[in-house]
């Protein structure tokens, strides 16, 4: 069965370093990858998407992920932090044997520092 | 574009009752998809709707039961609500196919008293 693991519950990085938020998931086929952000009270916006081809993604907001197939993983990074992306992150796998539902992690929690 | 509207923001009720929580699709998307999530967690897929007709479901029992009509818009209905039903109920419309990005709404909360 599809699933979607995001090892970090909660991070903590300091305003204006680096981030990266893991994502590794189990799918049999081709996987279609997402990372969505929320804010507390609000739905979830998508951050960036993976299908094919180029395995470096750009999306909003200044983030990017990296697909590796050997290592099954969907990492997400930014490389400078600014204090509104503090908010929760889920990976999500597309999975087509139900309908064309999304697998979620189980999210991370970014908190920025000043 | 109008995004994803639901509606209503919050509804208490209590145990046995029933709820219906409403969605309207972002223009021009054919397909909706329902999520729960309770607090803490990450969104679970309960079913999805394209055309009218449900096109997939999650692991959830038979009182979770929903509708789309023929304006794209669609209807999440729950029979005999349990404590454990209290959660982030989200929509999400989109076009049919895997690899399309499914559009988030801002959810209803629901708690069960």
């Amino acid at each position: 069965a599809q699933s979607v693991t995001q090892p970090d519950i909660h991070i903590t990085v300091s305003e204006g370093a680096s981030l990266e938020l893991r994502c590794n998931y189990s799918y049999g086929a081709t996987p279609y990858l997402f990372w969505y952000v929320q804010s507390p009270g609000q739905g979830l916006q998508l951050l960036l998407k993976y299908f094919s081809g180029d395995t470096l993604v750009q999306g909003i907001k200044g983030f990017e992920a990296e697909f590796k197939r050997s290592q099954s993983s969907f990492n997400l990074r930014k490389p400078s932090v600014h204090w509104s992306d503090a908010a929760e992150y889920f990976c999500a796998v597309g999975a087509k044997q139900a309908g064309t539902a999304l697998i979620f992690g189980k999210g991370t929690t970014l908190s920025v520092s000043s | 574009e109008t995004g994803v509207t639901q509606s209503p923001t919050h509804l208490i009720k209590t145990r046995g009752q029933q709820v219906t929580l409403r969605c309207s699709s972002q223009s021009g998307h054919n397909t909706v998809s329902w999520y729960q999530q309770a607090l803490g967690q990450g969104p679970q897929f309960i079913f999805q709707y394209y055309r009218e007709e449900e096109n997939g479901r999650g692991n959830f029992p038979p009182r979770f039961s929903g509708l789309q009509f023929p304006n794209y818009s669609s209807e999440l209905n729950v029979n005999a609500l349990e404590l454990d039903d209290s959660a982030l109920y989200l929509c999400a419309s989109s076009f049919a196919g895997v690899n399309q990005p499914q559009h988030f709404g801002d959810g209803t909360r629901l708690s069960i008293l």
